[in-house]
């Protein structure tokens, strides 16, 4: 079975500041890993994707995760934060279904001007 | 390419009636997969189609159906609606046959169901 915990229901930070969203699996298969976004009233954008290939992952809009197995975790990262980065992210595990993911709780991001 | 298209967006009903929400995939996709978003909850599964066929189901209660038409496109269907049903339904679909390691989910505005 799979989990995953996400560290903290709202952060906070300052435009120009360094994000970062904490992220902590379980896993009984080698996991695969995901960050998504939600903004207002909308769906979800999928950000990036573990799947073992490095542990170094980049994405969209700038945010970048790091695969720690020794930690079990993932966590979510951008070296400078804008208004528009301000929305829910979600930290996501797979297994071995198709199309079932297991949601971590969201993380709701704040930016202050 | 057109992305996931839900339909429709905000559905209200009332105890114990039944509701039915569509869910367009992107084209060529054949996977198409249900969640459930509440605030309490969170993002939960409640089943994926491929090819006409349930793969994969979460744990809710027969009262959540769906199934999938031959042009892939979806339909879930709850019956006997609870207030505790009220929540947004998202739909994703992906290329549904290169692995789960290798598959992308894309997912639709969602449709907001309000149980009065």
């Amino acid at each position: 079975a799979q989990s995953v915990t996400q560290l903290g229901s709202h952060v906070s930070v300052s435009e120009g500041a360094l994000v970062l969203l904490r992220c902590n699996y379980s896993s009984s298969v080698p996991p695969y890993l995901f960050w998504y976004v939600q903004y207002p009233n909308q769906g979800l954008q999928l950000l990036l994707k573990y799947t073992s290939a490095a542990t170094l992952v980049k994405g969209i809009n700038g945010f970048e995760a790091e695969f720690k197995k020794s930690e079990t975790s993932f966590h979510l990262t951008k070296p400078s934060a804008h208004m528009s980065d301000a929305a829910e992210y979600f930290c996501a595990v797979s297994g071995t279904s198709y199309g079932k993911l297991t949601f971590g709780q969201g993380t709701i991001l704040t930016v202050h001007p | 390419k057109a992305g996931v298209t839900q339909t429709p967006r905000y559905l209200i009903k009332t105890r114990g009636q039944q509701v039915t929400l569509s869910c367009s995939p992107i084209s060529g996709h054949r996977s198409v997969s249900w969640y459930q978003q509440t605030p309490g909850q969170g993002l939960q599964f409640l089943f994926e189609y491929f090819s006409e066929t349930q793969r994969n189901k979460g744990n809710f209660p027969g009262r959540f159906s769906g199934r999938q038409f031959s042009n892939s496109r979806s339909e879930m269907n709850v019956s006997t609606l609870e207030l505790g049903d009220s929540a947004l339904y998202l739909c994703a679909s992906s290329l549904g046959d290169r692995g789960p390691a290798n598959e992308k989910l894309f997912f639709g505005s969602g449709t907001q169901l309000s149980v009065l």
